[in-house]
């Protein structure tokens, strides 16, 4: 039963454009949501996280938004890059359970071309 | 060191042998996670440390597999008479629990396993 969804295996988008990477959960007891890139041969890389009590998050070029109420969060890449391209997970953690492993999606490879 | 170690990169085993995989923590980190990505699927929590101990290894997938750490530092997954579905690469992570965006989770780069 996969508890962390990401339903996109890839997404193609210029550079420039606006990429949104979707994740859908099903676990009401999450309550902190993260964002990893990994590119090939390396391991997942932080990008940006979100709490449960807030609905948007915001680091540059990366926006995080979350919608409790459909168990459903995205992240927002504006503008795109080249070096944007790489797979992103969906993580999310219960941890005013005090439990701070993370569960993860199977990833989107984003590939933003010039 | 700066960050998390994992040797081998690469390991290339026979059906049936035993491997150990090495995980070196960032100095100081008490959690130490291990993960796998088989192809085509997301990151699969394996086995959880706090300090030296194990509180959650609820994701090992058999008792092929067993992990240890010691000394709050490095910790050895061990996975015994492989099988070719234990092809993945193994991940492994460390924490220091001291808040923050990422939770203080930092990746190693990974072991690829292949067993023929």
């Amino acid at each position: 039963d996969q508890q962390v969804k990401q339903n996109s295996p890839s997404l193609s988008v210029q550079e420039g454009r606006i990429s949104i990477l979707n994740c859908d959960y099903t676990n009401s007891m999450f309550d902190y949501f993260l964002w990893y890139k990994k590119y090939p041969a390396e391991g997942p890389t932080f990008l940006i996280s979100i709490s449960s009590i807030k609905d948007k998050n915001e680091d540059g070029r990366f926006t995080v938004f979350l919608n409790k109420s459909a168990k459903h969060l995205s992240l927002h890449i504006v503008p795109s890059q080249p070096g944007d391209s790489a797979v992103y997970f969906c993580a999310a953690s219960a941890l005013l359970s005090g439990y701070s492993t993370l569960t993860f999606g199977k990833g989107t490879m984003l590939l933003v071309s010039p | 060191g700066a960050g998390v170690s994992q040797s081998p990169s690469n390991k290339v085993t026979e059906k049936g042998k035993d491997v150990e995989l090495r995980c070196d923590p960032i100095s100081g980190h008490t959690a130490l996670y291990w993960y796998r990505q088989r192809l085509g699927q997301g990151l699969e929590f394996l086995i959880y440390f706090q300090g030296n101990s194990a509180p959650d290894k609820s994701g090992l997938p058999s008792d092929r597999f067993s992990a240890e750490r010691t000394g709050e530092s490095v910790s050895t997954l061990t996975i015994q008479r492989t099988q070719q579905e234990d092809s993945a690469v193994y991940l492994c992570a460390s924490s220091s629990h001291a808040g923050g965006g990422s939770l203080g989770y930092t990746f190693g780069s990974g072991t690829r396993l292949t067993v023929v």
